[in-house]
């Protein structure tokens, strides 16, 4: 059953805590992305890759950070220098860079307390 | 900066009639564009992809394009209360000379439809 798996689809971490989010994908896509999304804000690139062990700086990623070290798999951590990080995290996967569709997985919700 | 606008709505429309999502881009060389349905607390889903200008018709939904005006809509026929939900518009820019190829999105509309 091909798919984007995001874990876990709840997370409640203290403050000052570096946290990990998952995202799996089983549909052989070259890029792998991760959004932001926070009400009223729409959804805010904070990473992107095209290829394993390669990946670039979205609109806002400060406080974040991300490995690529297999097709399949695109963490993303989001460290204590991240000064705001309650939102809705989602990753999502595409075939190609170029003009092609992106999918999603269920999101992680992240809240900081 | 590329952006990407829509109304943020509330868009309500009655049972059976047609709701009109519109979305307009600023980044002119964009190719490819592309409607989600998202409803609350969950995902963002693909509902619809637009290359070429004119008219692209799935079911009860059509999607319109034109590059010229800078301009996507989305048209949902005979609407449904399951249709209510909030409309995202992306956008894949412009493709050509090193773009980044990810797709910007806009706020979204969110649409209600009354029983």
């Amino acid at each position: 059953d091909g798919g984007i798996t995001q874990s876990p689809k709840y997370l409640f971490r203290k403050e000052g805590q570096n946290v990990t989010l998952s995202c799996e994908q089983n549909l052989n896509h070259d890029a792998m992305y991760w959004y932001r999304q926070d009400p009223g804000q729409g959804l805010r690139l904070i990473y992107y890759s095209q290829i394993v062990n390669d990946f670039q700086k979205g609109d806002i990623a400060e406080g974040y950070s991300v490995s690529r070290e297999k097709k399949e798999s695109f963490p993303l951590t989001v460290t204590s220098a991240q000064k705001n990080p309650t939102a809705f995290y989602l990753c999502a996967s595409s075939p190609g860079p170029w003009g092609t569709e992106a999918f999603f997985g269920q999101g992680t919700r992240l809240t900081v307390v | 900066q590329k952006e990407v606008e829509q109304n943020s709505g509330p868009l309500s429309v009655p049972e059976g009639a047609i709701a009109s999502l519109n979305c307009t881009y600023s980044d002119r060389g964009s190719q490819s564009f592309f409607w989600y349905r998202q409803y609350s607390g969950k995902s963002p889903e693909l509902i619809m992809s637009i290359y070429s200008n004119g008219d692209k018709e799935d079911g009860r939904f059509t999607a319109q394009l034109n590059k010229a005006s800078q301009y996507v809509s989305l048209l949902i026929r005979d609407s449904q209360p399951s249709d209510s939900a909030t409309y995202l518009c992306a956008v894949n820019p412009d493709t050509v000379g090193g773009s980044q190829g990810n797709l910007i999105f806009g706020k979204g509309t969110k649409l209600s439809v009354k029983p």
